[in-house]
């Protein structure tokens, strides 16, 4: 059962343009979220990230919004540039579970974002 | 800068071979971990290890094992390699606690299986 969802697999968008990428979850116990953009043959690079105490969270072009009633969070890029093209993941964390595997990241599928020039 | 070395970018086995993928980290993260990539399937955590000689089961371990015998290193094995676990793998660290469990990755090593 996937606990975190990206239901777009991809994205297109016009250079300075906003870029607007979405992620829903399930699990309630999930306390911190972060975001990742991944460029082909490279390892993710960690993006920016958000506590379930806070609502926005911003840094230069990219904010994240959390709405925790109703389990979805979304990255938002403004402008767009070409360089932002690349697979971005939502991924998810619970730091206060107790159960063991609080150092876990559960990952969404990912979301191919081109920024077309 | 938090560094995360793999050993190698790019490997061709055969099927049958026993391989070794290689993880170094270089800023003392108690957590290590290694993910295979695979197209529409995301990343999916094959073993994650929380401290020295300690591992964990992740959501897909057949076919693998792991091996941590120093905390700056961990090891991914293939015992038998099959054309199916051709793909990407990628190595991460973290801190425990910290910044919502923030993991660094390494640039990733592409495995062919043939």
């Amino acid at each position: 059962d996937q606990q975190v969802k990206q239901n777009s697999p991809s994205l297109s968008v016009q250079e300075g343009r906003i870029s607007i990428l979405n992620c829903d979850y399930t699990n309630s116990m999930f306390d911190y979220f972060l975001w990742y953009k991944k460029y082909p043959a490279e390892g993710p690079t960690f993006l920016i990230s958000i506590s379930s105490i806070k609502d926005k969270n911003e840094d230069g072009r990219f904010t994240v919004f959390l709405n925790k009633s109703a389990k979805h969070l979304s990255l938002h890029i403004v402008p767009s540039q070409p360089g932002d093209s690349a697979v971005y993941f939502c991924a998810a964390s619970a730091l206060k579970n107790s159960g063991g595997s609080n150092y876990k990241l559960t990952f969404g599928k990912g979301t191919l974002l081109t920024v077309n020039p | 800068d938090v560094k995360v070395t793999q050993s190698s970018r790019y490997l061709v086995k055969r099927t049958g071979e026993k391989v070794f993928l290689e993880c170094v980290q270089d800023m003392d993260h108690e957590n290590m971990f290694w993910y295979r990539q695979d197209p529409g399937l995301g990343l999916r955590l094959i073993y994650f290890s929380y401290d020295v000689k300690m591992k964990e089961k992740g959501d897909i371990p057949e076919g693998y094992s792991v091996s941590r015998e120093k905390k700056e290193r961990f090891s991914l094995i293939l015992e038998s390699a099959s054309t199916n676990q051709t793909s990407m793998y990628l190595c991460a660290s973290s801190l425990p606690g910290t910044s919502g469990n923030i993991q660094y990755f390494g640039a990733g090593t592409r495995l062919s299986v043939l």
